[in-house]
């Protein structure tokens, strides 16, 4: 059964950083490309970037651009994104997000709620 | 950036009924354009890719329409499970955007 499976939550100071996984199973991996979308409180859908878990390429909203990063692990199908230098701006469910092109995302993680405390 | 503008921000309705949800883009984005559903509390959903496919297993009472700017999901015959969040996106460039999203509550 092809899914995305992320932790529950983490928690971390301003100014930290956090690396929040994704696994996925199935023929996902080999599929598709990753992308990663975060939702602050009551708030909103934003895309923050993608990875080809194929090739390691990666391409991020402007906004993140210095202070974000994407990895992906093929030996055990699991995306990473890496976010650095946290403000309470940052408090958001994060969801990693499948897609074999530009036609929508057909399979999300369940979110991993990030919080960071001042 | 292209700009996603969707409208209305919210609306009440009531089971059987036809609502129907409007994205703006800021500039044209060819069929591009995506729907979900979000409940509450879940992770989004894909209802519609490339402003008109129905996604295997989404109910028929879905249909996307639309083309270069301005696109349009209509819900027939409204369900219980139909009040949630609905957003649109554009693929057409990155950065990707959403709209604002519109909430469907029962009146």
């Amino acid at each position: 059964q092809a899914q995305l499976v992320q932790p529950g939550a983490e928690v971390k100071e301003s100014g930290a950083s956090v690396k929040v996984s994704c696994k996925a199973s199935g023929n996902i991996f080999s599929d598709n490309y990753i992308h990663w979308v975060r939702q602050a409180p009551g708030q909103g859908l934003e895309w923050m970037g993608w990875i080809n878990p194929k090739t390691g390429g990666t391409n991020f909203a402007p906004k993140f651009v210095g202070r974000i990063f994407m990895t992906r692990d093929t030996s055990t199908t699991t995306a990473l994104v890496d976010l650095r230098r946290l403000t309470s701006g940052d408090t958001a469910v994060y969801y990693c997000a499948a897609t074999p092109g530009r036609d929508g995302y057909t399979h999300w993680g369940q979110g991993t709620l990030v919080t960071v405390s001042s | 950036d292209i700009q996603m503008t969707q409208s209305p921000s919210s609306l009440s309705a009531s089971v059987g009924d036809t609502v129907t949800i409007t994205c703006r883009a800021s500039r044209t984005i060819g069929n591009y354009l995506s729907w979900y559903q979000q409940r509450s509390g879940k992770a989004p959903k894909l209802l519609i890719s490339a402003t008109s496919i129905l996604q295997s297993g989404v109910p028929s009472r879905f249909r996307g329409s639309g083309s270069g700017a301005d696109f349009t999901l209509t819900i027939a015959n409204l369900q219980p499970e139909d009040f949630a969040r609905y957003y649109c996106q554009q693929s057409y460039s990155v950065p990707l955007t959403f709209g604002g999203g519109t909430k469907v509550e029962i009146k």
